[in-house]
């Protein structure tokens, strides 16, 4: 079936690295991305990595794909109380005509 | 360039009544796709269309129509609206669908 399952929390220090992870079921996605959500806010794209590569690194944020294990990550270096928000990892299907995603990560920054 | 641009950004209807969500692509953009997003849970696949063609439809009720017009804007139609229909539409476009989706802001449409 088709499921995007994620962590609900994730908290960390000011200045750490977050790592947040995800799985998914669809061996024949195309596209995974990760989007981030501030309240009451739309969807922001964050970063997508296409299903043939392993890893893509954009300033601070690392995408990390295991196709073996249909594990995504995504990880924030430095982490700043301006990344606090909702990420959202999310799978689009093959033909592209659906995205799935997963019901999100809350990450909380402490100063 | 504008982004995504959806109207109204809220909206307060009435059980039973009709609603229709209104969505412009980014220029350049010919794939638009629906979600909702009920709060506390991710966005949910509503519909995809694609040179002004559905192209895939989510598990939602036939009370759930869109279109996409020769522009490559869209509408999201929801009839007979009930308590459990509120919640952030959102819209998002593509330059086809197996590009990158971007989302808009969405509108928040509350039933009561």
């Amino acid at each position: 079936g088709e499921d995007v399952e994620q962590s609900l929390f994730l908290s960390v220090r000011e200045g750490d690295s977050s790592v947040i992870n995800c799985t998914y079921t669809d061996s024949s996605s195309t596209y995974l991305y990760w989007y981030k959500q501030e309240p009451g806010a739309g969807l922001q794209l964050l970063t997508y990595i296409f299903s043939n590569m392993d890893m893509k690194q954009d300033q601070r944020l690392t995408v990390l794909l295991n196709k073996k294990d249909k594990h995504l990550s995504l990880r924030i270096a430095d982490t700043q109380t301006g990344d606090s928000a909702i990420y959202f990892c999310a799978e689009t299907y093959t033909g592209g005509f659906k995205t799935i995603f997963g019901a999100g990560t809350r990450l909380f920054v402490k100063a | 360039d504008a982004g995504v641009t959806q109207s109204p950004t809220h909206l307060i209807k009435t059980r039973g009544q009709h609603v229709t969500l209104r969505c412009s692509p980014i220029s350049g953009h010919k794939s638009v796709s629906w979600y909702q997003q009920v709060l506390g849970q991710g966005p949910q696949f509503i519909f995809q269309y694609y040179e002004k063609e559905e192209r895939g439809r989510g598990n939602f009720p036939d009370r759930f129509s869109a279109r996409q017009f020769p522009n490559y804007s869209s509408e999201l139609n929801v009839n007979a609206l009930l308590l459990g229909d509120s919640a952030l539409y959102l819209c998002a476009s593509s330059a086809d669908p197996d590009k990158a989706a971007f989302f808009g802001q969405g509108t928040r449409l509350t039933v009561v």
